[in-house]
């Protein structure tokens, strides 16, 4: 099955500075890769998300990376606030939401 | 819309007590997941459902574990006899699936804190 694969699990930027969190994922059928941020006391909310017939996709600070031969994606975020501060999830899937294995999350600290 | 709704929000019981969360999916939406959260495994599938049908059970860690749909806006998850292993976070998502192949956002609800004594 998938096995995805998150770093780092902890990271702390200053404001305004960028972050980036890398996943790589085992299962080459795998053509889905969404982003959700968790905030303290919330469910994962997604924030963006990459099919594989692109190899990027922006919106707005947050962008995302894809690159399907070396089998990784990465999530940036440019110009932090300290709202950005939550724990990311990476996710995989092949296309439905039922085979969609998550990353163990990095905990984004964002320090004003 | 208001979301997707779990209660109770908190859950504090003595093991070997009965346990039942309940989640309200968005809807219209037509797959409704349980999953758990814990420090040590991360987010785990434990079951979902497609239409009230349950689909695919894999994730349910033991017996002790079920879950239900007995119509389109309502799930429960229960576990019967609790144990201290069983303390996590169980978020319900439900989603809408635009056509097969199409993964879609899942939207989860804000989460059933267990904790098992």
């Amino acid at each position: 099955g998938e096995n995805v694969e998150q770093h780092p699990s902890t990271l702390s930027v200053q404001e305004g500075d960028s972050a980036v969190i890398k996943c790589t994922y085992s299962d080459s059928a795998s053509n889905y890769f969404p982003w959700y941020k968790q905030e303290l006391g919330k469910g994962p909310q997604l924030i963006i998300d990459i099919r594989s017939n692109v190899g990027e996709k922006k919106d707005q600070r947050i962008a995302v990376t894809l690159n399907k031969t070396a089998k990784h994606f990465s999530l940036h975020i440019t110009e932090t606030q300290p709202e950005d501060s939550a724990v990311y999830f990476c996710a995989a899937s092949r296309g439905n939401n039922n085979d969609m294995r998550f990353g163990a999350g990095t905990r984004l600290t964002v320090k004003p | 819309d208001a979301g997707v709704i779990q209660s109770p929000r908190h859950e504090v019981t003595e093991m070997g007590q009965e346990v039942t969360l309940r989640c309200k999916p968005i809807s219209g939406h037509d797959y409704l997941f349980w999953y758990r959260q814990t420090m040590m495994r991360g987010l785990e599938l434990l079951i979902y459902f497609n239409n009230n049908v349950p689909i695919d059970d894999s994730g349910m860690p033991e017996d002790r574990f079920s879950a239900k749909m007995p119509n389109a806006s309502f799930s429960t998850l229960k576990i019967q006899p609790s144990e201290p292993r069983d303390s996590a976070v169980y978020f319900c998502a439900s989603s809408f699936y635009g056509a097969p192949g199409r993964a879609g956002e899942l939207f989860f609800g804000e989460g059933s804190r267990l904790t098992v004594l």
